[in-house]
């Protein structure tokens, strides 16, 4: 079964970048969406179609793609972002959701 | 304002049948799919399937074929997330989710319904 590959945890400084990649074969012609989850609450969609923001979503949150990877990328990150972050796509005939596993992003 | 309220958290028994709910509201709830997404303790998001309202067209993701049934009802803007017959392996956080317009993604997600299964 198709698969997205994220590390499982990224530490950053407050005020520094945070960048959390995900992997996966199909991810060259499906879009990639990204998901924060902090503690006790549902996911919030803060990334769509690799790189929009949604209304809302701090201009700090950016999104880009690379062949086999996109990145989510967190510029000046602060405390409040501390969460964890899903990327989520579909499978190469569009027909499946998937979800990568998860990166827990820690702010030191 | 759009919104996805679920109904409460259930304690059940294994063996047990369990349905529970997913209200939409504040748009047309026939023009957009509804989809189920599952969180075990401590793990990552796991889609399960999803339904269009409109027609009731179904798919389940195919770690959950036959093990769940997805069902809507439009007269009342509520999905539903149904088994016949729980595992303690199902106990788990249960998220509704409102499928974005045209692409694959998740745009509105419920607040969660807690499934306990437990002797």
């Amino acid at each position: 079964s198709y698969e997205l590959t994220q590390p499982p945890s990224v530490s950053v400084s407050p005020g520094q970048t945070a960048r959390i990649t995900c992997s996966g074969d199909a991810l060259p012609k499906q879009y990639a969406y990204w998901y924060q989850q902090k503690p006790g609450q549902a996911p919030v969609l803060v990334i769509y179609k690799d790189s929009e923001r949604p209304s809302g979503i701090p201009e700090r949150f950016s999104g880009s793609s690379s062949g086999t990877t996109v990145t989510l990328t967190i510029s000046g990150v602060q405390a409040e972002d501390e969460a964890d972050y899903y990327c989520q796509s579909a499978d190469s005939s569009g027909t499946h959701v998937v979800f990568g596993g998860g990166t827990k992003l820690t702010v030191l | 304002e759009v919104q996805l309220v679920q109904s409460g958290a259930e304690v059940k028994k294994p063996g047990e049948s369990l349905k529970i709910s997913c209200k939409g509201s504040g748009y047309s709830f026939t023009s957009y799919w509804i989809g189920w997404v599952r969180q075990m303790p401590g793990k990552g998001l796991e889609w399960m399937g999803i339904i269009y309202p409109g027609d009731s067209d179904t798919r389940y993701s195919p770690s959950f074929q036959g093990q769940v049934t997805i069902s809507a009802d439009k007269s009342i803007s509520t999905a539903y997330l149904q088994w016949s017959s729980l595992k303690a392996s199902d106990t788990a956080m249960y998220y509704c989710v409102r499928r974005g317009s045209g692409q694959y993604y998740f745009d509105y997600w419920g607040q969660g319904t807690l499934v306990t299964v437990s002797s």
